[in-house]
């Protein structure tokens, strides 16, 4: 069964540090998300991507997020300058369809759990 | 704003009975509402979902309701199994994201 793959599973960093986390999505899916989740907290939604540009992204998504798809198959995260806060579980998505219509369902990742010293 | 929750924080079911699970959401414009299942260590995992147009829908072991009037939502799990243990999260999609609730963690007691 296709599923959405996240590398590293495990990432610590310094404060102000860059980091880059990676997703490969379900190959057929065009729709593409990622949401985190502070530890004993809901799972919060960060930003959506379609046809190579973001469609909706949420006031967590300032600017020191970024986000890309490099290839056909990537998906990537970066935090420019990592945070104390920035410390949680980071979860790629994907789907194969738009909100409303058919195959809006959205297939995570494993997660790459991240801590910011 | 708009949120989505969950009644209660932790369940604990005797193994082989039924399960609820409940969820309330404030949003009346909400039209599609999704339980996902997360295991310790690992991302939601989907188990089943329903648009606003019915008011159940039937899965393996597990039926979701819906009731616009009263913005609520249950899934039930029959006949539990150990595997069932994991925190529930009902989620509502719109506008491409999906707003989670905060989750029941269903322990499920040999």
């Amino acid at each position: 069964e296709p599923e959405v793959t996240q590398t590293p599973s495990h990432q610590v960093t310094q404060m102000g540090q860059e980091v880059i986390l990676r997703c490969v999505p379900i190959s057929n899916h065009l729709y593409f998300y990622w949401y985190r989740q502070i530890l004993g907290q809901k799972v919060e939604f960060l930003v959506s991507f379609y046809n190579n540009e973001i469609s909706e992204k949420s006031e967590i998504f300032d600017d020191q997020f970024s986000v890309e798809r490099p290839d056909g198959s990537n998906f990537t995260l970066k935090i420019r300058s990592t945070k104390l806060e920035d410390s949680a579980m980071y979860f790629c998505a994907s789907s194969d369809g738009l909100a409303g219509g058919p195959g809006e369902t959205q297939y995570f990742g494993p997660g790459t759990r991240l801590l910011v010293l | 704003g708009e949120s989505v929750g969950l009644h209660l924080p932790t369940l604990s079911v005797q193994e082989g009975d039924n399960s609820i699970i409940n969820c309330a959401y404030s949003n009346s414009a909400s039209d599609y509402f999704i339980w996902y299942k997360q295991e310790s260590g690992k991302g939601p995992q989907f188990i089943i979902d329903i648009r606003s147009n019915m008011d159940k829908r039937q899965g393996q072991r597990v039926t979701v309701l819906l009731n616009k009037t009263v913005k609520h939502l249950s899934l039930q799990i029959a006949a539990t199994q150990p595997g069932d243990s994991a925190v529930y999260f009902c989620a509502e999609n719109s506008n491409e994201k999906l707003t989670f609730g905060t989750g029941t963690r269903l322990t499920i007691i040999p």
